[in-house]
């Protein structure tokens, strides 16, 4: 089992333009999470999706949108970019049970 | 509202010596409690948990935590700290009553074990 995995690892943007992040699990969770990490602050979470087809706002869901097509993978998207989205960007998922969540190696994203 | 708070920002502890990191936690119904590690330019990676019974828990690497619901507060601790150890040690919680399923996470603690 490969776990999470995100697509890309690093990206830099320029100011305006846009992007989308990839997450794929293989281990069948219904819940998953987009987290981004800045320093000082720990991880606060952007959006996430309780299955297939739903999404839902986080602590800081602006000038983000995200996807649930299919309930192996999460998309993240930032339509016009700022440099204030500089960030790690983490990707979670978790089961019913328990709500231990399983985390991706982080996509490093630098906004010009 | 959840919330979590680790006070240190970081704990230096020599190998060998037992180590502490603290977390605190707000919620208004009852807890999960949960340590995540995260070691440089890698995700987190889940220690252990608390989600009912025994009020200390062990978890991966010979760490454990004590849930103390009158402190709401979920220490990790070792026994014997490994300079391997050295890493980003993050608190979290989940309110079980708001049924929320997302975790609200601490700011961090950066642990250094030195040899």
């Amino acid at each position: 089992n490969a776990g999470v995995t995100q697509t890309p690892k690093f990206r830099v943007l320029k100011t305006g333009q846009s992007m989308t992040l990839l997450c794929a699990q293989d281990m069948n969770h219904e819940y998953m999470y987009w987290y981004r990490q800045d320093p000082g602050m720990g991880l606060r979470l952007i959006h996430y999706s309780v299955g297939e087809g739903t999404t839902a706002k986080g602590e800081v869901p602006d000038g983000y949108n995200v996807s649930r097509l299919k309930k192996q993978n999460f998309l993240l998207g930032l339509e016009s970019a700022a440099p204030s989205q500089t960030s790690v960007y983490f990707c979670a998922s978790g089961g019913l049970a328990g709500d231990t969540q399983y985390f991706g190696p982080g996509t490093r994203l630098t906004v010009l | 509202a959840q919330s979590v708070a680790q006070p240190e920002d970081q704990v230096n502890v020599a190998e060998g010596n037992p180590l502490t990191v603290k977390c605190t936690y707000s919620v208004s119904g009852n807890p999960y409690l949960f340590w995540y590690v995260q070691y440089p330019n890698r995700g987190l990676q889940f220690l252990l948990k608390y989600i009912t019974g025994d009020n200390l828990v062990k978890g991966s690497y010979g760490f454990e935590a004590e849930f103390n619901k009158s402190q709401t507060s979920f220490h990790l601790k070792k026994p014997s700290a490994l300079v391997s150890d050295s890493a980003l040690y993050f608190c979290a919680v989940r309110d079980l009553d708001t049924g929320r399923r997302a975790l609200t996470f601490g700011s961090g603690t950066r642990l250094q074990v030195q040899p």
